[in-house]
C-alpha cells in the first residue's frame, strides 16, 4: 500500500529564505507526482506535476524534483513572501487514471 | 468558469440529518472522483466514477454514503444519518485521458461540512 510522507509537518522562515519542502513515498511504481498548494478552507491550486519519466519541473520561483527510485521528491521555494504561506501537499498516482494519495502536508509560514 | 465546480460550499447539519453534496466537472472530463480532508490531513480518495460507472470505492465509504453519476456529467455525495466524525471537506476532482494531458486530475473548491 503506498504511503505518502511529508516533513516537516511545519515550517516557519523569515520573508526572503530560500526552503525546501520535503515528500517521500514507499512504492516507487508511480505515475506521476504532483505539488498542491492549500489556502485555510479552501480547495487545491497544482503547482507542479512530474511524470515519472521526469526529474524536475520549475514554475518561477519553484522548482520540484523527483528521486523515483529513493521515492522521494523535494519542493524548492525560492525568494519566500508572505503570500507563499500556506499548506503544502504533495500525492503520487500508481497509473494514469487512478487515484490520488496525498501526504499530510507541510504548513509553511512566511514572516514579513 | 470552466473549472471544477460544487455546492454547497458550505454545510452545517445537525446529527442524525441526511445531507447530499453536488459536484460538477470541467465539460467533457469523463472521470470524476470524491476526496475527504479532515483538519490537519491530506485528502483521502473515496470513490471514482468513469462516465457512469462507479468504477472504485474506497473502505472509507460506509453503507451511510452514496455516491451517483447518472448521466455521466455532474455526482452527487450523500451521507445518510450523519455523525460528527463526517465533518470535513468533501473535494471532488475530474480528468480527461486526452493526449498529453497525464489525465491530471482537477480539484474543485470543496465543500465544508460541519456537523452539530
Amino acid at each position: 500500500k503506498q504511503e505518502v510522507t511529508q516533513i516537516p509537518a511545519a515550517l516557519s522562515v523569515p520573508e526572503g529564505e530560500n526552503l525546501v519542502l520535503n515528500c517521500s513515498f514507499t512504492d516507487s511504481a508511480i505515475y506521476n507526482l504532483q505539488w498542491f498548494r492549500q489556502d485555510p478552507g479552501k480547495g487545491l491550486t497544482s503547482l507542479l506535476l512530474i511524470q515519472s519519466s521526469q526529474r524536475e519541473q520549475t514554475s518561477g520561483r519553484l522548482n520540484a524534483s523527483l528521486d523515483k527510485s529513493s521515492g522521494r521528491s523535494t519542493l524548492y521555494i525560492a525568494a519566500s513572501q508572505p503570500g507563499d504561506s500556506a499548506t503544502y501537499l504533495c500525492a503520487v498516482k500508481k497509473t494514469s487514471y487512478d487515484k490520488v494519495i496525498f501526504g499530510p502536508g507541510t504548513s509553511l509560514s512566511v514572516i514579513p | 468558469d470552466t473549472g471544477v465546480s460544487q455546492d454547497p460550499r458550505h454545510k452545517i447539519t445537525k446529527r442524525g440529518q441526511n445531507v447530499t453534496f453536488r459536484c460538477d466537472p470541467i465539460s467533457e472530463h469523463n472521470r470524476l472522483y470524491w476526496y475527504r480532508q479532515t483538519l490537519g490531513q491530506g485528502p483521502e480518495f473515496l470513490t471514482y466514477f468513469q462516465n457512469e460507472a462507479q468504477l472504485e470505492k474506497s473502505r472509507l465509504l460506509s453503507d451511510r454514503f452514496s455516491a451517483e453519476r447518472p448521466k455521466g456529467s455532474f455526482s452527487t455525495l450523500e451521507i445518510q444519518r450523519t455523525e460528527q466524525g463526517d465533518s470535513a471537506m468533501y473535494l471532488c476532482a475530474s480528468s480527461f485521458p486526452g493526449q498529453g494531458s497525464y489525465n491530471e486530475q482537477f480539484f474543485g473548491p470543496g465543500t465544508r461540512l460541519t456537523v452539530l
